[in-house]
């Protein structure tokens, strides 16, 4: 079936550190991946997203590449901020963003 | 962006009574909506997927008759838990599309305590 893998946390950063919370997938046929993000009390929102192979995804200093060869999606950000805590979710959908697989989420934070 | 609203945010109710979660979309029509559940520190099930003017298509493994659907209008769906009991005890939240095939927008979630 489809499914998303994403690294555990939570993970603690110092303000400024590389980011990387790796996220792998696996799907029939050809998934649309996404990367949500979660504030405290607050829903879901839509970080990035990439609809094929190779394309890479970028919002607010986030990136994140559509890799089909080793069917990853793993999002990176070069210098973190403390309002980047939050919880990140990887997930795909396959048919036109209708039925979305979630990753249990990785719980980031940045601390000054 | 997309709003959707859920209501309650959260309700503490007693095992063996129903909680109805009311999920809208506040500047937009959605003919779809979802629900989904999240436990503790892990991320968010589907449960079921909202249709309005038809039944409500559930996923495997989710009692259609514990956890009732429905898609009353353009704008509103409605989860209710029927005969609450603990284990039922969880953050339910919703989503739409504003297109179909769209991004979804998410609801900030209910939190559901049955003691």
């Amino acid at each position: 079936g489809n499914s998303v893998t994403q690294m555990e946390g939570p993970v603690t950063l110092s303000e400024e550190a590389f980011l990387t919370i790796n996220c792998t997938y696996t799907a029939t046929g050809y998934p649309s991946l996404f990367w949500y993000v979660q504030y405290p009390g607050e829903g879901l929102q839509l970080l990035l997203k990439a609809t094929k192979a190779d394309d890479k995804g970028s919002n607010k200093g986030f990136e994140a590449t559509y890799r089909k060869e080793t069917t990853s999606f793993h999002l990176e950000k070069g210098s973190v901020q403390v309002s980047d805590s939050a919880v990140y979710f990887c997930a795909l959908s396959i048919t036109n963003n209708n039925d979305m697989r979630f990753g249990a989420g990785t719980r980031l934070t940045v601390k000054p | 962006g997309a709003v959707v609203s859920q209501h309650p945010s959260w309700v503490i109710c007693k095992s063996g009574t129903s909680v109805k979660i009311e999920c809208r979309s506040l500047d937009f029509q959605a003919t779809t909506m979802f629900w989904y559940r999240q436990f503790p520190k892990q991320s968010l099930m589907l449960m079921a997927t909202s249709n309005e003017g038809s039944k409500a298509t559930y996923e495997q493994g989710v009692e259609k008759d514990k956890f009732l659907i429905n898609h009353a209008s353009l704008t509103l769906s409605t989860l209710t838990v029927t005969s609450a009991h603990p284990e039922d005890s969880s953050f339910y939240i919703c989503s739409a599309p504003r297109l179909a095939g769209g991004e979804q927008y998410f609801g900030p979630g209910t939190r559901l305590t049955v003691t």
